[in-house]
């Protein structure tokens, strides 16, 4: 079935430097993928829509400029954490659909804690 | 606009006893649906989808979901639960067609006790 791979599964990173996330499906090409964000003991929220070749889509509330998205081939899109900061600690998950067949696969997740 | 509701926050049940948690939806076309369960520091794994056809769902690791239309629910269930199976479960909507993103519920904290 299709895979996600994201790396990495979890950094720690100084408060004030940036951090970049990737986003790879596998065995499948994704024209379009999905950022979330989920913090502790709470659900997903989509923060962004990475669309290939074009600018990703940003939810509401969600600042451009800080969460970087790039989604440069049909199997990868990262997230960079720019100028990060102890709020920007999160657990970052992607996710990608395979129009082949329905569904939606999800990375693995990165555990973000920012110092 | 598409949203997803776990009425249950948190549900604890004893090891062998069966299991329901409830997933409503609001939707305006048929939507696909999920369950994923998480555990601590985990990704998303996928228990089971529905997209049409037989509205009795199966699953991996014992799980099932039944798909109601007239009551807008997708309820997962488990006729005997594993201590193994403690962890947040999320339901989820999506779209059928299009690129659109997934929805997820607030998340239904399972405990198993001994």
């Amino acid at each position: 079935g299709a895979v996600v791979s994201q790396h990495p599964s979890w950094v720690i990173c100084k408060s004030g430097t940036s951090v970049k996330i990737e986003c790879r499906s596998l065995d499948f090409q994704a024209t379009t993928m999905f950022w979330y964000r989920q913090f502790p003991k709470q659900s997903l929220m989509l923060m962004a829509t990475s669309n290939e070749g074009s600018k990703a889509t940003y939810e509401q509330g969600v600042e451009k400029d800080k969460f970087l998205i790039n989604h440069a081939s049909l199997t990868l899109s990262t997230l960079t954490v720019t100028s990060a900061h102890p709020e920007d600690s999160s657990f970052y998950i992607c996710s990608a659909r395979d129009h082949e067949s329905p569904g939606y696969t999800f990375g693995s997740g990165t555990r973000l804690t920012v110092v | 606009a598409q949203s997803v509701t776990q009425p249950d926050i948190h549900i604890t049940v004893s090891e062998g006893a069966s299991l329901e948690l409830r997933c409503n939806y609001s939707y305006g076309a048929t939507p696909y649906l999920f369950w994923y369960v998480q555990s601590p520091g985990q990704g998303l794994q996928l228990l089971l989808k529905y997209f049409s056809g037989d509205t009795l769902v199966q699953g991996i690791k014992g799980f099932e979901a039944e798909f109601k239309r007239s009551q807008s629910s997708f309820n997962l269930r488990k006729p005997s639960v594993h201590w193994s199976d403690a962890a947040e479960y999320f339901c989820a909507v999506g779209p059928q067609r299009g690129n659109n993103d997934m929805r997820f519920g607030a998340g239904t904290r399972l405990t198993v006790k001994p």
